[in-house]
């Protein structure tokens, strides 16, 4: 089946550097990806949609400017985390599928950051 | 996409059938029932979906009600390694991917 692969998996930043995500689709092509992130014990929640060849959708409340969304072909997309702070330690996912409400869409195994 | 109600946990036995439940009272006709599950520290899992009819593969059967407002994801032999957060979701058939996820369920299988 279809397989979206995240990296890195963990990740441990200092505070005010910058971490990037990479999310690919390794056998199919995705016009538009999805980022989400997971505190413990809390739900996912929608950050936002990446969009190939255009800009990304963010979710009410997420800041475009210190999650920085790039998705530059049909099968990855970045995540940069911009200026980290402690508080944006979490789990970060994303996901990916081959279009349309019938057909399921794959996560990645997500990638633990910690910033310290 | 229509809301999602789950119970917050159950508890199931080794061996024996998982029952879980979703209300879904305010689906559309052109909304899918998803299921999906998460193991601690990993990417939620695609378990099953459908739309009106029951369906079974691999892992589970769902059964969505006649009226479509619940529906009951059953794991027939639940073993440890089932132990997981279900998440029950409705998405949209024009839907491009994009999933809401509710609280889910926190199963706990026991020996």
């Amino acid at each position: 089946g279809a397989v979206v692969s995240q990296h890195p998996s963990w990740v441990i930043c200092k505070s005010g550097t910058s971490v990037k995500i990479e999310c690919r689709s390794l056998d199919f092509q995705a016009t538009t990806m999805f980022w989400y992130r997971q505190f413990p014990k809390q739900s996912l929640m929608l950050m936002a949609t990446s969009n190939e060849g255009s800009k990304a959708t963010y979710e009410q409340g997420v800041e475009k400017d210190k999650f920085l969304i790039n998705h530059a072909s049909l099968t990855l997309s970045t995540l940069t985390v911009t200026s980290a702070h402690p508080e944006d330690s979490s789990f970060y996912i994303c996901s990916a599928g081959q279009g349309g409400g019938n057909t399921e869409a794959f996560f990645g195994q997500g990638t633990r950051l910690t910033v310290v | 996409d229509a809301k999602t109600t789950q119970p917050t946990s159950m508890d199931c036995a080794e061996g024996r059938a998982a029952n879980l439940p979703c209300n879904h009272s305010t689906i559309s006709g052109n909304e899918y029932v998803y299921w999906y599950r998460q193991i601690h520290s990993q990417g939620p899992q695609y378990i099953i979906h459908g739309l009106k009819n029951n369906e079974t593969n691999e892992m589970a059967s769902l059964i969505i009600t006649e009226d479509r407002k619940s529906s009951t994801l059953i794991l027939p032999h639940a073993t440890l390694r089932d132990t997981a957060v279900y998440y029950c979701i409705v998405r949209s058939y024009y839907n491009t991917d994009k999933l809401i996820f509710g609280t889910g369920t926190r199963l706990q299988v026991f020996p």
